[in-house]
Parts: C-alpha cells; sequence; structure tokens
C-alpha cells in the first residue's frame, strides 16, 4: 500500500520560505510524477508544479519564479520550497502521486496536507 | 491555462438521489478530466479518470462521461458517504487546473 506523509513548518512571517518534505512508502518511487498542490478559501485546488525521481521538473507558471521543487529518490522523499511567502500563500499544501501510466495523468495518492499560515 | 468551470456549486439532495454535476473546459480537452471527491478536512480522492473510467475500488454508481469541453459526473442512488465536495481536473495540458468544485449537501 502505498502512503505519502508529508511534514513542514506551519506558521510563517511574510517574506520567509516555506519548506515541506513528502515521503513515500510502498510502491515505486521511480516512474511516477511527485506533485505538490495547494488549497485555499480563494483560489480552490492549485496545482503547484511536480518532479520525476531523475529531477525533471514542472512548475506552474503563476508560481514559477517562487518554487523549487527537489527530490532525493535515495530515500523516496521530495521536497518544496516557496521563497518570499505572503498571505496570498496560507493554504492547506498536498503531495500527491501523478499517475501517467493509465495515460491520464491522475493523482492517486495524496499526502494528509499541511495547513500552512503566513502572518506577521 | 485552460479554465474549468462545474456547475452547480452546490447541491442539495437527499439519499437515494441522482445528482449531476458539470464541468465545462475553455478548450478541447479531449477525455484529459479527472474528477475527485473530497470529504471535510480530508485529501481529495481520485474517483474517475479519462472522464468515465472508475478507479478501483469506486462504487459502479458513480459514471462519467464526456469529451471535448463538456463533462458530467452523475451518482445514482446517492449514499450517506457521498455528501462531500467533488472536483473535475484536465490533465491535457499543463498547468493543470481544476474546477472550483461542487458541493452536495444533505437537503
Amino acid at each position: 500500500q502505498v502512503q505519502l506523509q508529508q511534514w513542514g513548518a506551519g506558521l510563517l512571517k511574510p517574506s520567509e520560505t516555506l519548506s515541506l518534505t513528502c515521503a513515500v512508502y510502498g510502491g515505486s518511487f521511480s516512474g511516477y510524477y511527485w506533485s505538490w498542490i495547494r488549497q485555499s478559501p480563494g483560489k480552490g485546488l492549485e496545482w503547484i508544479g511536480e518532479i520525476t525521481h531523475s529531477g525533471s521538473t514542472n512548475y506552474n507558471p503563476s508560481l514559477k519564479s517562487r518554487i523549487t521543487i527537489s527530490v532525493d529518490a535515495s530515500n523516496k522523499q521530495f521536497s518544496l520550497k516557496v521563497n518570499s511567502v505572503t498571505a496570498a500563500d496560507t493554504a492547506v499544501y498536498y503531495c500527491a502521486r501523478g499517475n501517467h501510466f493509465t495515460g491520464w495523468k491522475e493523482w492517486d495518492y495524496w499526502g494528509q496536507g499541511t495547513l500552512v499560515s503566513v502572518s506577521s | 491555462d485552460i479554465q474549468m468551470t462545474q456547475s452547480p456549486s452546490s447541491v442539495s439532495a437527499s439519499a437515494g438521489d441522482r445528482v449531476t454535476i458539470t464541468c465545462r473546459a475553455s478548450q478541447n480537452i479531449r477525455t484529459y478530466l479527472n474528477w475527485y471527491q473530497q470529504k471535510s478536512g480530508k485529501a481529495p480522492e481520485v474517483l474517475m479518470y479519462a472522464a468515465s473510467t472508475l478507479q478501483s475500488g469506486v462504487p459502479s454508481r458513480f459514471s462519467g462521461s464526456g469529451s471535448g469541453t463538456d463533462f458530467t459526473l452523475t451518482i445514482t442512488s446517492l449514499q450517506p458517504e457521498d455528501f462531500a465536495t467533488y472536483y473535475c481536473q484536465q490533465s491535457y495540458t499543463s498547468p493543470w487546473t481544476f474546477g472550483q468544485g461542487t458541493k452536495v449537501e444533505i437537503k
């Protein structure tokens, strides 16, 4: 059974850096797209970006200038950093596995979510 | 970006009812359409991919249809555990985008 477990700081001040990590338990790490998705009341669900086990990344252009997604394939972990956060970055952040083996790249496993609040 | 628009935003229904949710894409996405269910305080769960293929373990009372720009999710005989928010999501072109959600509430 595949499980994604995520962690990171939940309270940040404006201009700080958001940092989250997601560990994958069970299943293969290679061959999938490992994504970060966030959910805020104002913007709903928003895809942030994704990375493969080999480190190829794909970012949402709306966030690209501020985000970095990295991977530690040997430990089956991937991470998200968002620079210069503002209140608009307040959201629940999820990690998720993108399954392209079906051909449709649906997110079939998700982490438990981390509430990140940005406030001075 | 491809805009995904769901309707209605919310629907009140009773157990046993049939519920239909519509999702419209701002451009042709063929059948690159996935549906998710989210219960309060939980992560979304995939219900369906390729517009009409049920994820393993999803009950057959859920069905999907459509291609191009117009899609529907239908729940026949609504069960208590189906009261949740449903999202469509396109996987045709990056950035991958979601609809705003449809909340299915108890009447």
